[in-house]
This record gives C-alpha cells, structure tokens and sequence, in this order.
C-alpha cells in the first residue's frame, strides 16, 4: 500500500525543537522528493522546502533557512523535518507530501503531525 | 514570489449546482504548473487537477480545471454532497505557493 506514516503528535515548550518523521511504504523511497508543508489552525498550507531522498539535497523557503532541517534515512525510507527554536505560532499540522521532482505537484500526503507550541 | 488570489473567498452552493473557483497569479504561471487540491476537515489535502487540466488518479470527471497564464479555474458540474471542502490552488512551476483557498459550504 503507497503511504506515508507520519509520527505521533508532539506538545513542546516555547524555544524548543521538534522533529517530525514520515515513513513511506509501497513505492520506491528515492525516486520522489519529500515535501514538508504546515497548517496553522484554520489557516491555509505553507509549503516549507523540499529533500531529495537519492541525493540528501535539500532546499528550503526563505523565511524557513536557518530553522528547519530535512534530513532522510534511506534504510528505514524515513524523512524527517527538525523545527528550532519552536514559538507560539509554530503551532500547527505538518504533513509531509510526495512529488516526483523538486518543483512538482504533491500526488501522496502524511496524515499530518500536530505540533502545538505552549509554555 | 508569486502570489495567487482565490476568489471567491467562500462559496455557498446547493447539492447538484455547478460551482465555479477562480485562481488568479500575480505572475504568468509557467507550463501550466497549476494543481488543485480538496481538504476536508481534519484530513489531509487531497490532490484533484494537476498540469492546470489533468484530473488525478480517482477523480471523478464531475472536477474540471481550465485556463493559462495567470487565470486558472476549478470547474465541479454537479455538486455532490461530498463536494463540500475546501480547495487550494497551488503554483509548482519554480518553487512552491498555495493560494489560501476557497471554502465550498452547503447552502
């Protein structure tokens, strides 16, 4: 079954780092970019930046460089997203999605990961 | 950055009635790199019309998309119940924005 198995929801105190996983089963691992993108309550998506599995490669949106990490294990076909120095308004779903290529459409989306940022 | 502009903001439309999403980019969106995606509550985005007229694995072809250029559109011909959602419009051609979405409700 092509999936992508995101970890369970996380509570963190202002300041604090997350670090969200997503497990993808049922296709080949490599051969799709993992996107992160995140949903503020009731808010819309924001897309976050991108991994290449093959190569580790990665790139983010500019106002999350400096903040984020996406890092890949390709022996367990996990993605993971670090968030740093967590604030309130960090506070939201994070999905992980699919594409083919790096500037491409999402076919395949997590569940989604709350984190909710509360002193 | 191109911003992209869903109108309108919320749509109130009666099972079996035509709806219509209008999506429009501050910047020409190149090769059509538009997609289309449904969120229901508590779900993940489901992807519906990609490349501005492709339907997804699965959709029914009640979805249509249409339009070039900086105007794109989500056409549902007869609403189904199920229909009721909200729906993004995303630009994917040289990096990665979301319009922030048009909410379909039952009038």
């Amino acid at each position: 079954q092509v999936q992508l198995v995101q970890s369970g929801a996380e509570v963190k105190k202002p300041g604090a780092s997350v670090k969200v996983s997503c497990k993808a089963s049922g296709y080949t691992f490599t051969g799709y970019y993992m996107h992160w993108v995140r949903q503020a309550p009731g808010q819309g998506l924001e897309w976050m930046g991108w991994i290449n599995p093959n190569s580790g490669g990665t790139n983010y949106a500019q106002k999350f460089q400096g903040w984020v990490t996406m890092t890949r294990d390709t022996s367990i076909s996990t993605a993971y997203m670090e968030l740093s120095r967590l604030r309130s308004d960090d506070t939201a779903v994070y999905y992980c999605a699919r594409g083919l290529r790096a500037w491409w459409y999402f076919d395949l989306w997590g569940r989604g990961t709350l984190v909710t940022v509360s002193s | 950055e191109i911003v992209l502009t869903q109108s309108p903001g919320t749509l109130s439309l009666s099972p079996g009635e035509r709806a219509t999403l209008s999506c429009r980019a501050s910047q020409s969106v190149s090769s059509s790199y538009l997609a289309w995606y449904q969120q229901k509550p508590g779900q993940a985005p489901r992807l519906l019309i990609y490349g501005a007229s492709s339907r997804a694995t699965g959709i029914p072809d009640r979805f249509s998309g249409s339009g070039s250029g900086t105007d794109f559109t989500l056409t549902i011909s007869r609403l189904e119940p199920e229909d009721f959602a909200v729906y993004y419009c995303q630009q994917y051609g040289t990096c990665h924005f979301f319009g922030q979405g048009t909410r379909l409700e039952i009038k």
